[in-house]
């Protein structure tokens, strides 16, 4: 059974740009949720999409935005990028039941903002 | 306002010997937790959880226990391995409502090095 795939694995964009990353879910997953790893923060929780809807939503400024298609993939971007948005950013999978269990990550995208 | 907090940044530990990785939480809205392990250059990968109804929960090597009124969980592996080498992050939900929705708070991350 393939894992969580992410991409892209590395990028570099400078300040202002915009950046999107992509998640594939584990087959059958159909509740999406995205983290920011920074060493200061810690991994922190963006949101969560479930069913093409966003469900829940962490302490992110709007220029974090994210959706969900229909076959559960999803995708997260964020826009004017400031040198703070620096960060690996982990796609997480489950089923998808309202209740939180475990939850499966990719190996993440690593994002450099110059 | 960190709600999961583990103390120690770095655990180092011979091969054979146990392990013992701490956390501290204060939202007592809390009542599942998990572990989370996490080698360079990849996603974490779950460990062992446990309910807020459980004192203790394991597997295999692994044993998580709980004390509510403390606010605090640990993490025992015994007998430690070198391969167990990795960041270890504890983790807590809320599923209470259903309002959780794959919202994980996690602490900072406990750096384990078990040495041959």
């Amino acid at each position: 059974k393939a894992g969580v795939t992410q991409t892209p694995r590395y990028l570099i964009k400078t300040r202002g740009q915009q950046v999107t990353l992509s998640c594939s879910p584990i087959s059958g997953h159909r509740s999406v949720s995205w983290y920011q790893q920074t060493p200061g923060q810690g991994l922190q929780f963006l949101f969560e999409y479930f069913s093409e809807t966003q469900r829940n939503k962490g302490n992110f400024p709007g220029r974090f935005s994210g959706r969900q298609f229909s076959n559960s993939r999803s995708e997260m971007n964020v826009s004017t990028l400031e040198l703070g948005d620096s960060a690996l950013y982990l796609c997480a999978s489950s089923l998808g039941g309202s209740y939180t269990g475990e939850l499966f990550f990719g190996e993440g995208s690593r994002l450099t903002v110059l | 306002d960190q709600q999961v907090k583990q103390n120690s940044p770095s655990l180092s530990v011979q091969e054979g010997r146990i392990s013992i990785l701490n956390c501290d939480y204060t939202n007592s809205m809390f009542d599942y937790f998990l572990w989370y392990k996490k080698y360079p250059a990849e996603g974490p990968t779950f460990l062992i959880s446990i309910s807020s109804i459980k004192d203790k929960n394991e597997d295999g090597r692994f044993t998580v226990f709980l004390n509510k009124s403390a606010k605090h969980l640990s993490l025992h592996i015994v007998p430690s391995q070198p391969g167990d080498s990795a960041v270890y992050f504890c983790a807590a939900s809320s599923g209470s409502g259903g309002t959780s929705y794959g919202k994980l708070t996690f602490g900072q991350g406990t750096i384990l090095t078990v040495h041959p």
